[in-house]
């Protein structure tokens, strides 16, 4: 069966400082890959999707940036935090065409101070 | 392009009432719907989702969906509410024209249960 795993769970970095948030998907191959950020009201907001190894599209301007380095992995990382990316981060994962179940990790809590 | 509407961000019942989330949907295509659940901190999982055919769906926990294209909806109900089902829900649909394989989620209900 497949399982996605996502990490650290919480975290708490200073403004300024850099982040990333790691994810691996297993059971499953050239799985499709997102980044989605939480705030409170605010549903969920797609930040990054990922079709295959080093292929990253964006959906929002932002000082995040996402990588593919593994056609399993999925690495959400920014060089400088700012109070406003505090949220919960939820990585994911589907297959094949539009339509189809995307599937959730647990959540990364992040906290900018 | 696809949007979702829930209406209501907070809903109460108490247990044993029916439950009832509302959705509304915007799509120039056949859409694809979904409603998926979330416990406090903690991912979302799905509970159900509609493509084709039947449009009474049945899914987990005792909640089931009715896609009505006339009325562009897809409510979620469950007859009889328990303490366990207060969560977040969020009904999303297909971005078929947009991000490969994305969904379009609702803003989502919190259900609260009262004893």
């Amino acid at each position: 069966s497949q399982t996605i795993h996502q990490w650290p769970a919480t975290l708490v970095q200073p403004v300024g400082s850099p982040l990333s948030l790691e994810c691996t998907v297993e059971g499953t191959s050239n799985p499709n890959l997102y980044w989605y950020r939480q705030a409170a009201g605010r549903g969920l907001q797609l930040l990054f999707y990922s079709v295959g190894i080093g292929q990253i599209s964006s959906e929002v301007p932002q000082n995040l940036s996402a990588s593919r380095p593994q056609d399993r992995q999925f690495i959400l990382s920014s060089k400088k935090l700012l109070l406003s990316d505090s949220g919960f981060y939820l990585c994911a994962w589907s297959v094949g065409p539009s339509g189809n179940t995307i599937y959730f990790g647990e959540g990364s809590w992040l906290t900018v101070v | 392009a696809q949007s979702v509407t829930q209406l209501g961000s907070h809903v109460s019942v108490s247990e044993g009432a029916l439950v009832l989330l509302r959705c509304n949907y915007s799509s120039s295509v056949p859409p694809y719907l979904f409603w998926y659940v979330q416990y406090p901190n903690q991912g979302l999982q799905l509970l159900l989702k509609y493509t084709t055919g039947a449009t009474l769906v049945k899914g987990i926990n005792g909640f089931e969906a009715e896609f009505k294209k006339s009325e562009t909806s897809f409510h979620l109900t469950k007859p009889s509410a328990h303490m366990s089902d207060a969560a977040e829900y969020f009904c999303a649909v297909s971005d078929l024209g947009g991000s490969q394989g994305n969904l379009i989620f609702g803003k989502g209900t919190k259900l609260s249960v009262k004893p």
